[in-house]
């Protein structure tokens, strides 16, 4: 079955820009989702087919994808952006077709 | 405004049966994918399963196949899954989810999940 992995964590200083990577087999051919969740809370997208947003999720979230990798990019973070991100697709090419998440990433604001 | 609520979720014992429900409103029920993921405590999200807007056609996580069923009644806008020989390790919140369009789209609205605990 396909695999995504991210980082387990990732720490920022507020204003600073963090990154997110997601790795699978060819990622580049697919199209990957982005959540964000913070604690209690359901998740929420935030990039959808690679870069695109979702109304009301600030520009500062930005998405790219490209190879083996796609990468959630947050610029000028904010302490209301910790939370833990998980990046997603469908899988299409296995014997049978789901969904996939990633091992999902805690974001740490400093 | 789009909204799906769970419900169903509870304490049960290893090799007992439970079914949720999720009430979808504020959209066209009927027009949309809907999907099942769930979380156990502390982990990350496992998709369990996918059902199509009309629900003729259907996946399972292979954790799950053969133990969980997924349905709908469009009639009612309700999403359900049936869960039979649970086990501890179906112990996790579980959300309903729309998918929005079609293919490979994300899944753009989220319930606030239920809890299942499966424990003697």
């Amino acid at each position: 079955s396909y695999v995504l992995t991210q980082p387990p964590s990732v720490s920022v200083a507020p204003g600073k820009t963090a990154r997110i990577t997601c790795g699978g087999n060819n990622i580049g051919s697919k199209s990957v989702h982005w959540y964000q969740q913070k604690p209690g809370q359901a998740p929420v997208l935030v990039i959808y087919y690679d870069s695109d947003r979702p109304s009301g999720i600030p520009e500062r979230f930005s998405g790219s994808n490209s190879g083996n990798t796609a990468t959630l990019t947050i610029s000028r973070v904010e302490a209301g952006d910790e939370a833990d991100y998980y990046c997603q697709v469908w899988d299409s090419n296995s014997d049978h077709l789901s969904y996939v998440f990633g091992t999902g990433t805690k974001v740490t604001v400093l | 405004e789009v909204q799906l609520v769970e419900s169903g979720g509870g304490l049960v014992q290893p090799g007992g049966s439970l079914r949720l429900s999720c009430a979808a409103s504020g959209f066209t029920f009927s027009s949309y994918e809907m999907n099942w993921v769930r979380q156990a405590p502390g982990k990350g999200l496992e998709w369990v399963s996918y059902i199509s807007s009309s629900g003729s056609t259907i996946y399972y996580a292979d954790s799950v196949k053969g133990r969980f069923t997924i349905s709908r009644d469009n009639a009612k806008n309700s999403l359900y899954l049936q869960m039979n020989s649970l086990r501890a390790e179906d112990t996790a919140v579980y959300y309903c989810a729309r998918r929005y369009g079609s293919g490979s789209g994300p899944l753009d609205y989220w319930g606030q999940g239920t809890l299942v605990t499966v424990s003697s």
